[in-house]
């Protein structure tokens, strides 16, 4: 099955400082999204985004299907931006079912 | 406002227990998963169904049942109950077939004793 890696892992910042997340993925989709798990353990989702470039706030992020790769930029972190970022795709061989990355979990510190 | 809920948010059952974990969503969505979230494992898919009467097996299958009598809900069984079974368990829908956003519900945690 398809595969999904994000990085890095694990990111600390400051508050206010900017950053990048990667997901790559391992063949073609049809459907691409970035969730935010707050601390609660809610699934917030961010973008919808198998193409293209979308922007919402101070979240933004970039999916380029051709090289199998998205990125989300959050700039000038808050620490109600901590949490577990995950990204997920539907591959366009198989069923609607999402397979997740294993996450990158962002600390902001104040 | 649509939205999709779980309930109950917390449960502790008993090893060989039956148990019925509930999803219900008010978007008039076709698709309908269950996942489960455990450490190491990331979310994984248990079943899925594409609407009313049609219901599918995902890669965790094994222990659950699932049916769809409406297109609002999307009940999870758990036949007996395993201590493998503890983790927290998150119910999503999507519009149809082909590319739509899925949506999550707030999740429920399962403890088995």
């Amino acid at each position: 099955g398809i595969q999904v890696e994000q990085s890095p892992p694990d990111l600390i910042l400051q508050e206010g400082a900017n950053s990048t997340l990667r997901c790559n993925f391992s063949d073609s989709v049809n459907n691409l999204q970035w969730f935010h798990q707050n601390p609660w353990g809610q699934l917030i989702n961010l973008f919808y985004i198998p193409s293209g470039t979308k922007q919402n706030g101070r979240l933004s992020a970039t999916t380029v299907a051709t090289e199998r790769y998205s990125l989300l930029y959050i700039s000038s972190s808050q620490t109600t931006d901590s949490g577990v970022y995950f990204c997920a795709v539907v591959s366009n061989f198989g069923n609607e079912k999402l397979t997740f990355g294993t996450g990158t979990r962002l600390t902001i510190i104040p | 406002d649509a939205e999709i809920t779980q309930s109950p948010r917390h449960k502790i059952t008993e090893t060989g227990r039956q148990v019925t974990l509930a999803c219900h969503q008010t978007w008039n969505h076709n698709n309908m998963f269950w996942y489960r979230q455990d450490l190491g494992h990331g979310l994984r898919l248990i079943h899925y169904s594409y609407g009313v009467h049609d219901t599918n097996k995902g890669e965790v299958s094994d222990g659950y049942s699932v049916s769809r009598s409406n297109t609002e809900d999307l009940p999870l069984t758990l036949e007996s109950a395993a201590s493998s079974q503890t983790s927290v368990y998150f119910c999503a829908s999507s519009f149809d077939k082909g590319s739509y956003e899925q949506y999550f519900g707030p999740g429920t945690r399962l403890t088995v004793t």
